[in-house]
């Protein structure tokens, strides 16, 4: 289908590790990205992976991909609850426009 | 957010009556876009553009029209509001030439149509 898939809500514990998981569907996308909506705000872009990496560390964040499977992740080491947000995935088409998901909230437990 | 504006920031409407909302950048970005957000639908392209006069249809495209005559702005016009127009906007910019194709967001409108 043309859907990003991604799945609703995840809860965690401070300080626990967030793993957030994404299917895409073109398998000729160049580009994959996570973006970050906290309440009330635009779009904030958190890291990006090109097709013929299969992972990307930048700080707290890894983002894991299996062109394959067409499965993306995202883990957020020692998770704050400044992350606190929706997350969305967003595949690059060859049009050169985002297909996005329809966003993962996290939410982080003191 | 840094060198996207979009105005107004919030509006309220009437059915029938046209909107313009509009799009500013200053980073002098070849391409740029409009979606609209609605919870259980994520962002949905609407129209883009990739320069000045040069625009094409996104998804979700009826209803709308758009217009760039400057670099810096990218205008998206609802010529006769509908209540299923109700949404927030939001406006993107990217440069190919980055080769990462990544778009960065305005903070969005919040448009409501009664």
């Amino acid at each position: 289908g043309e859907d990003v898939e991604q799945s609703l809500f995840l809860s965690v514990r401070e300080g626990d590790s967030s793993v957030i998981n994404c299917t895409y569907t073109d398998s000729s996308s160049t580009y994959l990205y996570w973006y970050k909506q906290e309440p009330g705000a635009g779009l904030q872009l958190l890291t990006y992976i090109f097709s013929n990496m299969d992972m990307k560390q930048d700080q707290r964040l890894t983002v894991l991909l299996n062109k394959k499977d067409k499965h993306l992740s995202l883990r957020i080491a020692d998770t704050q609850t400044g992350d606190s947000a929706i997350y969305f995935c967003a595949e690059l088409r060859s049009q050169g426009n985002l297909i996005f998901g329809k966003g993962t909230k996290l939410s982080v437990k003191p | 957010d840094a060198g996207i504006t979009q105005s107004p920031r919030h509006k309220v409407t009437e059915t029938g009556t046209p909107v313009t909302l509009r799009c500013h950048q200053t980073e002098n970005h070849r391409y740029m876009y409009w979606y609209r957000q609605d919870p259980g639908h994520g962002l949905r392209l609407i129209h883009y553009s990739y320069g000045v006069k040069d625009t094409d249809k996104g998804e979700v495209s009826d209803g709308y029209s758009v217009s760039r005559s400057k670099t810096e702005d990218f205008l998206l016009t609802l010529e006769s509001a509908t209540s299923s127009q109700t949404s927030v906007y939001f406006c993107a910019i990217s440069e190919s030439g980055t080769g990462s194709y990544e778009q960065y967001f305005g903070p969005g409108t919040r448009l409501t149509v009664t």
